[in-house]
């Protein structure tokens, strides 16, 4: 099965600046990216999904880049705010299949 | 937008009881549905594949058993716990695809088990 490593575990900084959580997979099948943020006690909430026909997407200040030759794919987020504080999870999965293995996610705190 | 409904939010029951949980899709129809489970600041971690009218397709690890899964209706998925104990106390997650395949699954809210 797929098995998707994500790296760093928690990422602190500080407001304004950019943070970056990168994943890799293991299933060279997977061709559906999506990145999750979920605040404590609530459901995943998809802020950005990438294809593997693409390599990279950009909406507002969230972007996905993915590297499928090297099976892995990166969230970046621009100018943080205190509300992006929440944990990122990225997933994998393959088309027609749908169901998706996560990342083991990422706790991160922008700092006012 | 789609919107997927999980019933109860949050359920303790004791040890060797049994517990249902309900997932529907309120202004979809799924004939695929997952369900998910979360221990506390862990991953979640796929545990079902949840398929209308078939056998639910369950992951390396999870006891069929034990984790009942029944998909009557294109718009209805239960999970129930048999003979529920501690350990399986968790967050568990539904989620469902609108639309066609490969796009976005839509989570539900969760229902909290607590086994005493």
């Amino acid at each position: 099965g797929e098995n998707v490593e994500q790296h760093p575990s928690t990422l602190s900084v500080q407001e304004g600046d950019s943070a970056v959580i990168k994943c890799t997979y293991s299933d060279s099948a997977s061709n559906y990216f999506p990145w999750y943020k979920q605040e404590l006690g609530k459901r995943p909430q998809l802020i950005i999904d990438i294809r593997s026909n693409v390599g990279e997407k950009k909406d507002q200040r969230i972007a996905v880049t993915l590297n499928k030759t090297a099976k892995h794919f990166s969230l970046h987020i621009t100018e943080t705010q205190p509300e992006d504080s929440a944990v990122y999870f990225c997933a994998a999965s393959r088309t027609g299949a749908n169901n998706l293995f996560f990342g083991t996610g990422t706790r991160l705190t922008v700092i006012p | 937008g789609a919107v997927v409904s999980q019933h109860p939010s949050r359920v303790i029951c004791k040890s060797g009881t049994s517990v249902k949980i309900e997932c529907r899709s309120l202004d979809f129809q799924a004939t695929t549905m997952f369900w998910y489970r979360q221990f506390p600041k862990q991953s979640l971690m796929l545990m079902a594949t949840s398929n209308e009218g078939s056998k639910a397709t369950y992951e390396q690890g999870v006891e069929k058993d034990k984790f009942l899964i029944n998909h009557a209706s294109l718009t209805l998925s239960t999970l129930t716990v048999t003979s529920a104990h501690p350990e399986d106390s968790s967050f568990y997650i539904c989620s469902a695809l609108p639309g066609l395949a490969g796009g976005p699954s839509v989570f539900g809210p969760g229902t909290r088990l607590t086994v005493l």
